[in-house]
Formats: structure tokens, C-alpha cells, sequence
């Protein structure tokens, strides 16, 4: 089983759907959360870093993060066909800030006109 | 703004030859990141320093060595490269803070 999952689609939403993208990770002590977008070929691009319980969102992209249920979300709202990318959760397990990220496996996400 | 720059882009090598991949950190940025993604994979962790000692370590192959100079711009040696060492080589840097920014990447060829 691999520390933090994803699942790996394709996801298809139509233009202007809201995107539902979820992660969960196997260490309860993880204390930094990351949401990166990657074209295929290019590196990963930050959207996204959530540390506490709740919802926080940055234009049109909302992150969720529940620690109790170890899990993490990104919503894409009003998803447009330039979000067409792999959107890979990344975990910080620790036990520094100068420490790795382990990443899912990507879910590919496809935004049809 | 600017960014992480890696150099080369593009590397082509023989099998059992060496490579050096550069990584240039975003400006005050401390802390260096290397990663490998081969085809269809999410990028593994290989190594990192912070201010220029090694900071954590994953599956970096002996094979592999790596340092951060005193201008904070780090080397990823390789040696004795095997097909399989053909991927994508990410470098990322991070402030204080443990945001990590990705460089464009080193596409590296094993013939």
C-alpha cells in the first residue's frame, strides 16, 4: 500500500463543472499537505499547501484537509480545459520542514469541452 | 519572479558513463531538493541539504552522490548510468518555510 494514495482516473468533467480530487495518506502524524499540477512532460507546479483541518481556498480552487480521516481534497470550480493535467497530492510525513515529500500517484484529469 | 533553474535540460548518455545535473535554488532559498520521475511514475524522493549538509535521504542508488556548495546551488553526480537511470530529474527549493518550488527538470536519456 502506498503512503499517500490517489486515485488514478482519467476524472472527466465537462467545462465549467466543479473537479472533486481526493488523497489519502497512511501517517498520522503528517503535518504539511500539497496540491501540485503537472502537464505531461513539465515539472510540478504548486496550486496548493493546506496545515490545518478546515477548507482554504485560492480562486478557484478550494483545498479540504481532514486530519481525523487522514484525508485531503482539491475542488476545481468552474473547471476550464486549460486544467486538463495530473494533479498530484504531496505529504510532507516529517520529521522536519526540511524533509521530503511523498507523493500519489496523480489523478489525470480531463476537462471536455 | 524567479524560479529553480536546472541545467541541462536535455542530457543524452551512454550506458556506464557519467552525468552532472546542476540545480540553481530560487534566490534565499536554503534548502535543495532532488528527485527522479521515470515514465507514468510521481516523482521519488532521492536526497536534500540544508544549508549545504545533507538533510534527509531516500532511494538515491549508491551509484549516485550529491552537495550543495556555498552558493547554495547543488550537483547530482551519476555514475556508471544503467537504462534504467533514464527519467526525469527534478530539483526543488525551499525557504524557511517547507514549500517546495520545482525546476523545469532534466530529461535524461540512457542509451
Amino acid at each position: 500500500q502506498k503512503e499517500v494514495e490517489q486515485n488514478s482516473g482519467p476524472l472527466s468533467v465537462p467545462e465549467g463543472a466543479i473537479a472533486s480530487l481526493n488523497c489519502t495518506y497512511s501517517d498520522r502524524g503528517s503535518q504539511s499537505f500539497f496540491w501540485y499540477r503537472q502537464y505531461s512532460g513539465k515539472s510540478p507546479e504548486l496550486i496548493m499547501s493546506i496545515y490545518s483541518n478546515g477548507d482554504k481556498e485560492d480562486g478557484r480552487f478550494t483545498a479540504q484537509l481532514n486530519k481525523a480521516s487522514q484525508y485531503v481534497s482539491l475542488l476545481i470550480r468552474d473547471s476550464q480545459p486549460s486544467d486538463s493535467a495530473t494533479y498530484l497530492c504531496a505529504v510532507n510525513m516529517g520529521p522536519g520542514t526540511a524533509s521530503k515529500l511523498t507523493f500519489g500517484t496523480g489523478t489525470r484529469l480531463q476537462v471536455t469541452l | 519572479a524567479a524560479g529553480v533553474i536546472q541545467s541541462p535540460r536535455h542530457l543524452i548518455k551512454e550506458k556506464r558513463e557519467t552525468a552532472t545535473l546542476k540545480c540553481y535554488p530560487i534566490p534565499r532559498h536554503d534548502t535543495v531538493y532532488w528527485y527522479q520521475q521515470g515514465p507514468g511514475q510521481d516523482p521519488q524522493f532521492l536526497i536534500s541539504f540544508y544549508e549545504k549538509m545533507q538533510s534527509d535521504k531516500g532511494s538515491i542508488p549508491d551509484r549516485f552522490s550529491a552537495q550543495q556548495f556555498s552558493d547554495y546551488h547543488s550537483e547530482l553526480n551519476m555514475s556508471s548510468l544503467e537504462l534504467g537511470d533514464s527519467a526525469l530529474y527534478f530539483c526543488a527549493s525551499s525557504p524557511f518555510t517547507d514549500t517546495q518550488y520545482f525546476g523545469p527538470g532534466t530529461r535524461l536519456t540512457v542509451l
